[in-house]
């Protein structure tokens, strides 16, 4: 089955610094991609939809400016946490879909000192 | 968007106990998914249901979408440590996939 891909897999940084997390389709093409995050003891919330060549679209509630996602080709979306700071902890995932079947990134524990 | 509440939203089961998990939609659900998992670890498939009515079982897992397609529920005979973790269902609407709120289970052994 298609396989998705997250790199890096967990990162700890100081606050203030900006984090770049990859999402990468490994043997299929994906048009679009959706990013959730997931705090302790809670469920994982729908973020943004990215799609290739365009801008992403976010849920109300999530600042775009500091949640830079990138789809600039079929095979990589990238997520970008501007300005971290420890609010911003959290395990990030991202998700893709060929026709009904969902396919999962497995996800990037972020904390942030 | 699509809401889906899950019960209970944590669930202490004695090993070999059997338990039921909910998942109620506020829209028609045209695919529900169940997932397992652990926080901060990536998501484990579980089943999928499409059709009112339909119900799958996958060792000693069962799911089940009712009739109106607005619930499903998740049960797990003869509960192991293993089976611990948390359960989270899932669905597509208008292009998006939303999940439930979540259900933390703890099988003592």
């Amino acid at each position: 089955g298609a396989v998705v891909s997250q790199h890096p897999s967990w990162v700890i940084c100081k606050s203030g610094t900006s984090v770049k997390i990859e999402c990468r389709s490994l043997d299929f093409q994906a048009t679009t991609m959706f990013w959730y995050r997931q705090f302790p003891k809670q469920s994982l919330m729908l973020m943004a939809t990215s799609n290739e060549g365009s801008k992403a679209t976010y849920e109300q509630g999530v600042e775009k400016d500091k949640f830079l996602i990138n789809h600039a080709s079929l095979t990589l979306s990238t997520l970008t946490v501007t300005s971290a700071h420890p609010e911003d902890s959290s395990f990030y995932i991202c998700k893709t879909s060929v026709y009904n079947e969902q396919f999962f990134g497995p996800g990037t524990r972020l904390t942030v000192l | 968007s699509q809401e889906l509440e899950q019960s209970p939203q944590s669930l202490i089961v004695q090993e070999g106990k059997n338990l039921t998990i909910n998942c109620t939609s506020s829209k028609t659900l045209y695919g529900l998914y169940w997932y397992k998992q652990k926080y901060g670890e990536g998501l484990i498939f579980l089943m999928m249901l499409q059709k009112g009515g339909e119900e799958k079982s996958h060792e000693k897992i069962t799911a089940k979408l009712d009739e109106k397609k607005q619930q499903s529920s998740l049960h797990i005979t003869a509960s192991q440590p293993s089976h611990a973790g948390i359960y989270l269902c899932g669905a597509a609407n208008f292009n998006k996939f939303y999940f439930g709120s979540g259900t933390k289970l703890n099988v003592k052994p």
